[in-house]
């Protein structure tokens, strides 16, 4: 079974540029999760999506921060203008539904200078 | 709110050493409890978990047990490998699929 793909690994960009990062998720998974890991800390859920709903987005830095996940599978994170303290891996997550066990890609990591 | 503390690493062990790594948390009600590993280049995967006080996970040689009288899940594992150097992170998840990780501990195992 494919786990979770992330694209890019890695992606460096000045401050006040945008980016995009793009998450697919294990076949049949209806949760997908988009975390934020800063150097250092744990993983900060920013946004969960039940098939192409946004279930919780409380964390996330709205004026900057966008997802979405059309038709309930791929699902894209931006940011737009990103900060230097936007620096930071960003994880996306998969589960068969809400509260399985979650299946983690392997990260972007987003440079800012 | 809902937190995880974790021991700062790094843990360094030789081979087949004991490996303890502490977790508390603090919470409002009867959380679930966790133990997700990262090795290097991969993304983070479920170790263990534990859904209510007493229980005791395992997976791998590692166990921990969920304490509610110490708001506790430390991990354990009696003889560690190389191939267990890992960043390893504490979580809890109360009632929701929301997940609260702790900062994460590394373990380096040299031979």
């Amino acid at each position: 079974e494919a786990g979770v793909a992330q694209s890019p690994r890695y992606k460096i960009i000045e401050k006040r540029q945008s980016v995009a990062f793009w998450c697919n998720p294990i076949s049949g998974h209806a949760t997908l999760y988009w975390y934020q890991q800063i150097l250092g800390q744990g993983p900060k859920l920013l946004i969960q999506f039940q098939n192409n709903g946004v279930v919780d987005d409380s964390q996330l830095p709205k004026d900057r921060f966008s997802a979405e996940r059309l038709k309930g599978v791929d699902s894209t994170l931006k940011i737009q203008p990103a900060k230097l303290e936007d620096s930071a891996v960003y994880l996306c997550a998969s589960s068969l539904d809400r509260e399985d066990e979650q299946y983690f890609g392997p990260g972007t990591r987003l440079t800012v200078t | 709110g809902d937190s995880v503390t974790q021991m700062e690493g790094p843990v360094t062990l030789s081979e087949e050493a004991f490996l303890t790594i502490n977790c508390t948390y603090t919470a409002t009600g009867y959380p679930s409890l966790f133990w997700y590993v990262q090795y290097p280049g991969e993304g983070l995967q479920l170790l263990l978990k534990a859904t209510k006080a007493d229980d005791k996970g395992s997976n791998k040689g590692f166990e921990a047990t969920y304490r509610k009288e110490t708001t506790s899940f430390h991990l354990e594992k009696g003889s560690v490998q190389v191939s267990d150097s890992a960043v390893y992170f504490c979580a809890l998840s109360e009632n929701t699929d929301k997940l609260i990780f702790g900062t994460g501990t590394r373990l380096q195992v040299f031979p």
